[in-house]
């Protein structure tokens, strides 16, 4: 059983650029959330997905968004890339039900210069 | 004050040793609790999970939750060097976000 997936595992990218980076959740989940770990840092909510909707949005800007398909593979697009937004940006999966946990995927490491 | 604070560490200890990992919280309307391990550089990994108060037992591992004085606790027994990691707490509420402690790293040296 596959657990949850993330592409690409590294990007550089510069700043004012776009990126797009991806998740295929665990086997049997259908709600997607995204989170920011800075370096040092816990991971941040960005924003949770779930029957291709946003569901839950942290604080953070609406250059951060998002997209699920009706795989449940879901997209995190970040727009006019900023110095700060290096990170690690992880994917968790769970299934829409209360009292289920999240399980993560093992991250993209974006670099921005 | 921060939603959900954690002891920084570092925290080194030998081989064998107790751990205990701490937090503690200020919104009183959590009810999950989570405790993630994190090796350098991959996603973290669910070690245990509780909901409301009380405690639980994996292994090694024991989770504590006292909601009155909204503060968790997981216990490493016999604590090995695969056991060095960083160790990230997470709590929410029915339905909600998690919400991340800064996470402690930590040491078992042989």
């Amino acid at each position: 059983d596959a657990g949850v997936t993330q592409s690409p595992t590294h990007l550089i990218k510069t700043r004012g650029q776009q990126v797009t980076l991806r998740c295929s959740p665990k086997s049997g989940h259908d709600t997607v959330s995204w989170y920011q770990q800075a370096l040092g840092q816990g991971p941040q909510f960005i924003f949770q997905y779930y029957e291709e909707e946003e569901r839950q949005r942290g604080n953070f800007p609406d250059r951060f968004s998002g997209h699920q398909f009706p795989n449940y593979s879901s997209e995190l697009n970040v727009n006019a890339l900023l110095l700060g937004d290096s990170a690690l940006y992880l994917c968790a999966s769970s299934r829409d039900r209360r009292g289920e946990t999240q399980y993560f995927g093992p991250g993209t490491r974006l670099l921005v210069l | 004050q921060k939603e959900v604070e954690q002891d920084p560490g570092p925290l080194s200890v030998p081989e064998g040793a107790i751990v205990s990992l701490n937090c503690t919280y200020s919104n009183s309307a959590f009810q999950y609790f989570m405790w993630y391990r994190q090796y350098s550089r991959k996603g973290p990994e669910l070690l245990m999970y509780t909901y409301s108060s009380g405690n639980k037992e994996d292994g090694r591992f024991t989770a504590q939750v006292d909601k009155s004085s909204k503060y968790i606790s997981l216990f490493i027994r016999d604590s090995q060097p695969s056991d060095s990691a960083t160790y990230l707490c997470a709590m929410s509420l029915i339905g909600g976000n998690f919400v991340f402690g800064p996470g402690t790293r930590l040491s078992v040296l042989p």
